[in-house]
């Protein structure tokens, strides 16, 4: 089974900045198959990227994807208020579980 | 629009019985995997099973072998989650998610709660 960590556990910053996130699989992850989701208190997730780095349909701009093998990392280029949310990796590349990071949480400095 | 609706989940004793439903709509249900996910109360997500189109492939994480069963009616547009001898550690809210691994479209999820 593919461990993911995510860094860091929280991310404080303001609306304007840029945010980066780590996600580290304790294996390569096969064919770069890594999502990231969004989620917010009391809603279900939202798919942001899939195959590391493709954006899911709607996804604004500012998110992007990038990595493989072991390291990829979320880049939300400048915060809007709406962005402040918990976000999760997710690897699917091996035979199942697919295994997820354990979050990190962007909130308002 | 797609939708999907979870339902049945509750309050239920330790090593009693849930049948978790997840009503679809919007789309072709018969042409997509679905899968299951859960989270506990303020903890991460949890991939927990998924099933084929046709039913011929099931699989799921080794925490719940042997106790959940996966179906699913394609006549009816509809995903079950058998939850036999339910533990603790499965207290959760549960969502039904279109796919075979990652997911675009999720329910809101049904909660769960195993306690004496």
């Amino acid at each position: 089974e593919i461990v993911l960590t995510q860094s860091p556990g929280t991310l404080s910053l303001s609306p304007g900045e840029r945010a980066t996130l780590s996600c580290r699989a304790s294996q390569s992850v096969t064919s770069s198959y890594l999502a990231w989701y969004q989620q917010k208190p009391g809603q279900a997730p939202r798919l942001l990227i899939y195959g590391a780095s493709n954006r899911a349909t709607g996804i604004p701009d500012r998110f992007s994807g990038s990595g493989s093998g072991t390291d990829f990392t979320l880049t939300i280029s400048r915060l809007e208020p709406e962005d402040f949310a918990v976000y999760y990796c997710q690897q699917y590349g091996s035979s199942p579980p697919y295994t997820f990071g354990p979050g990190t949480k962007v909130d308002i400095k | 629009d797609v939708q999907l609706v979870e339902s049945g989940g509750g309050l239920v004793q330790p090593g009693g019985s849930l049948r978790l439903s997840c009503a679809a709509s919007g789309f072709t249900f018969g042409n997509y995997w679905m899968n299951w996910f859960r989270q506990a109360p303020g903890k991460g997500l949890e991939w927990v099973a998924n099933i084929k189109q046709d039913a011929s492939e099931k699989h799921s994480v080794d925490s719940v072998k042997g106790r959940f069963t996966l179906s699913r009616d394609n006549a009816k547009n509809s995903l079950y989650l058998q939850m036999n001898s339910l533990r603790a550690e499965d207290t959760a809210v549960y969502y039904c998610a279109r796919g075979e691994t990652y997911s675009r479209y999720w329910g809101q999820g049904t909660l769960v709660i195993v306690s004496s």
